[in-house]
């Protein structure tokens, strides 16, 4: 089935520096989905990407699609202890509802 | 009302125990799911319920059984569950026309004996 992965797995960063993940599928998606589970906590849902080459920006988030669709990136600008979670991209995985979760990179923020 | 509750918090069940979980969300939506997730791994997508009625089984264990008796409502029973089955389980809902959007309950942390 689809399989959607996440880079880097684990990723340590000062308080205040920039963060990317980055998710890569090997094939073309209609859409994909960005989640963050706080720890202890459940998935929220942070935003939907649909087009091509779509960037859309949430405060200090950046979100980006690739151009063919079978990428897309979460770049945190000034990270905060508030960042810490892991977070998820989400696909569609060949069928309506159906929803694959990326590998998760996990963010800790150094105070 | 944008919350999706899930009881119980916390269940420990032995292998010859029959357990359900509830979810219940007042968002309006017609599509409910259940995910299972392990430590350290993602959401694993288990059952779709749209409309109240069971539209994907993602290969489940007959032991897991779903059940939606309103639109409200996502039930999970369980029976003679195994220790490999302890995991945290997730409800979530959607909108039928977004249901890439979904929003997750806290879960139940269940842990088969």
């Amino acid at each position: 089935g689809q399989q959607v992965m996440q880079i880097p797995q684990y990723q340590h960063v000062q308080e205040g520096e920039d963060f990317t993940t980055y998710c890569n599928s090997s094939t073309t998606l209609s859409n994909i989905q960005w989640y963050k589970q706080r720890p202890g906590g459940h998935p929220v849902f942070l935003i939907q990407l649909v087009k091509s080459g779509e960037v859309k920006k949430q405060k200090r988030l950046t979100f980006q699609f690739g151009e063919a669709k079978k990428n897309s990136s979460l770049h945190i600008t000034a990270t905060q202890t508030t960042d810490v979670g892991t977070y998820f991209c989400a696909a569609d995985s060949g069928g309506y509802q159906k929803v694959t979760f990326g590998t998760g990179t996990k963010l800790q923020v150094i105070p | 009302d944008t919350e999706v509750t899930q009881t119980p918090k916390h269940l420990v069940m032995g292998m010859t125990n029959k357990k359900s979980l509830k979810c219940e969300q007042h968002m309006g939506h017609r599509a409910m799911y259940w995910y299972k997730q392990k430590a350290k791994k993602p959401p694993e997508l288990m059952f779709v319920y749209s409309y109240e009625k069971l539209s994907i089984n993602e290969s489940v264990p007959s032991r897991f059984s779903p059940e939606c008796p309103n639109s409200s409502l996502l039930n999970l029973h369980l029976h003679a569950l195994q220790p490999e089955d302890s995991a945290l389980y997730l409800c979530a809902s959607s909108q039928e026309s977004r249901v890439y959007e979904q929003y997750f309950g806290p879960g139940t942390r269940l842990t088969v004996t």
